[in-house]
């Protein structure tokens, strides 16, 4: 099955400055890596998604970029608000279910 | 509904008892997921249901754990003989088929075993 990294497990970044999540996998099979973002006690929301076709994806102040071939993949947040202060899980699709990395804690310091 | 929802939010138990948990996920959508989700942890598969069958159970730890769905709608997970162990969240998610579709969840059942 799925095997799924997850680096750094913490990450406090100022305000303004940018966050980055590195993920990896070991089936190359795998052709869906999604992003979620869970608060406090909340459930974990769907914030972006990429397909294997595509390197890169933009959505406003978060993107995600793939590599197929190191099977990694990472999360960038730019100009990050205390609102960005969550638990952030990667994950890949593996036979349609998707296996989850063990997460992200980033605190954005005011 | 708006969205996934769970019941009963919280479940304490004493150890030994018998728990069930219950899905309602997004009207429409064909496929069912249960996953567990230990403290600081991401979200481990339990099972998948594609209509009313389970089309994949493997992430079910044991014979103690059984998931029914039998209308192709509302989905209850039952635990057996609870253990101190079986302690987490346990979120359910629905899409709309199957495949690589993108989930939603519900905001999980906190069960604590005692």
């Amino acid at each position: 099955g799925e095997n799924v990294e997850q680096h750094p497990s913490t990450l406090s970044v100022q305000e303004g400055d940018s966050a980055v999540i590195k993920c990896t996998y070991s089936d190359s099979a795998s052709n869906y890596f999604p992003w979620y973002k869970q608060e406090l006690g909340k459930r974990p929301q769907l914030i972006i998604d990429i397909r294997s076709n595509v390197g890169e994806k933009k959505d406003q102040r978060i993107a995600v970029t793939l590599n197929k071939t190191a099977k990694h993949f990472s999360l960038h947040i730019t100009e990050t608000q205390p609102e960005d202060s969550a638990v952030y899980f990667c994950a890949a699709i593996d036979d349609y279910k998707l296996s989850f990395g063990a997460g992200t804690t980033v605190t954005v310091r005011a | 509904g708006a969205g996934v929802s769970q019941t009963p939010s919280n479940k304490v138990t004493e150890k030994g008892k018998y728990v069930e948990l219950r899905c309602d996920p997004i009207s429409g959508h064909t496929a069912l997921y249960w996953y567990r989700q230990s403290l600081g942890q991401g979200p481990e598969f339990l099972i998948y249901f594609q209509g009313t069958g389970a089309a994949d159970d493997s992430g079910l730890p044991n014979d103690r754990f059984f998931a029914v769905r039998p209308e192709g709608s509302v989905s209850t997970l039952k635990i057996q003989r609870t253990e101190r162990g079986d302690s987490a969240v346990y979120l359910c998610a629905s899409s709309p088929g199957g495949g690589f579709e993108k989930l939603f969840f519900g905001s999980g059942t906190q069960l604590s075993v005692l």
